[in-house]
């Protein structure tokens, strides 16, 4: 089987940085990925991470250690429109390629 | 593009009813999947198509769901009957290429089932 573990909420305040951490437990790991979701929204894709390391994407970035089978997303320069869920999804191979979600990070950026 | 197109946005049904939720993917996408999302048990893929061809429905609940996609452009995800534990947010998403690791999302359908 497999599982993914976030944090349930995490909150910080207005121009600060955040990391929410993913970890992950599963068979033929072939990628990571993370959505944004705001409330009554939907889910909107945000990186992906099929290697070690670093992936930056304007104030967002996201790291993936295959080694630890862990990731993270981290949020820079932190704006109230960030507040929302963030979950991370694991990409398996081996015939299936579809990314399961974990249950997601709810973050609440205060000023 | 348009996105990913979902209708009808809510649905208030009563028990036993038929409900159908309908589907557009984005133009050109090969990839296309039906979601549900509860409080108590977060996203749940139900079904996915590969040109229009069902590849895993293993986590449609029961024979009371089903889904079709009898071109590129249009899907459905029926309930017959409905309960009152179906009452979600249906979402439909689609992708291109293998995998779909990068899913556009439609807007969803919130079901409500009295």
């Amino acid at each position: 089987g497999q599982s993914l573990e976030q944090p349930s909420e995490v909150t910080a305040v207005e121009g600060a940085i955040v990391q929410i951490n993913c970890t992950y437990q599963t068979s033929g790991f072939y990628g990571l990925s993370w959505y944004q979701q705001h409330d009554g929204g939907a889910p909107t894709f945000l990186s992906y991470n099929a290697l070690d390391g670093l992936e930056e994407t304007g104030r967002f970035s996201s790291f993936l250690s295959r080694s630890d089978s862990y990731g993270y997303l981290l949020l820079q320069e932190l704006q109230m429109k960030d507040s929302a869920s963030y979950f991370c999804a694991v990409r398996r191979g081996g015939g299936s390629y579809i990314p399961t979600f974990g249950r997601g990070t709810s973050l609440i950026v205060h000023p | 593009d348009a996105g990913v197109i979902q209708s009808p946005r809510h649905e208030v049904t009563e028990m036993g009813q038929e409900v159908t939720l309908r589907c557009k993917p984005i133009s050109g996408h090969d990839y296309l999947f039906w979601y549900r999302q509860t409080m108590m048990r977060g996203l749940e893929l139900l079904i996915y198509f590969n040109n229009n061809v069902p590849i895993d429905d293993s986590g449609m609940p029961e024979d009371r769901f089903s889904a079709k996609m009898p071109n590129a452009s249009f899907s459905t995800l029926k309930i017959q009957p409905s309960e009152p534990r179906d009452s979600a947010v249906y979402f439909c998403a689609s992708s291109l290429g293998r995998g779909g690791y990068e899913q556009y999302f439609g807007p969803g359908t919130r079901l409500t089932v009295t």
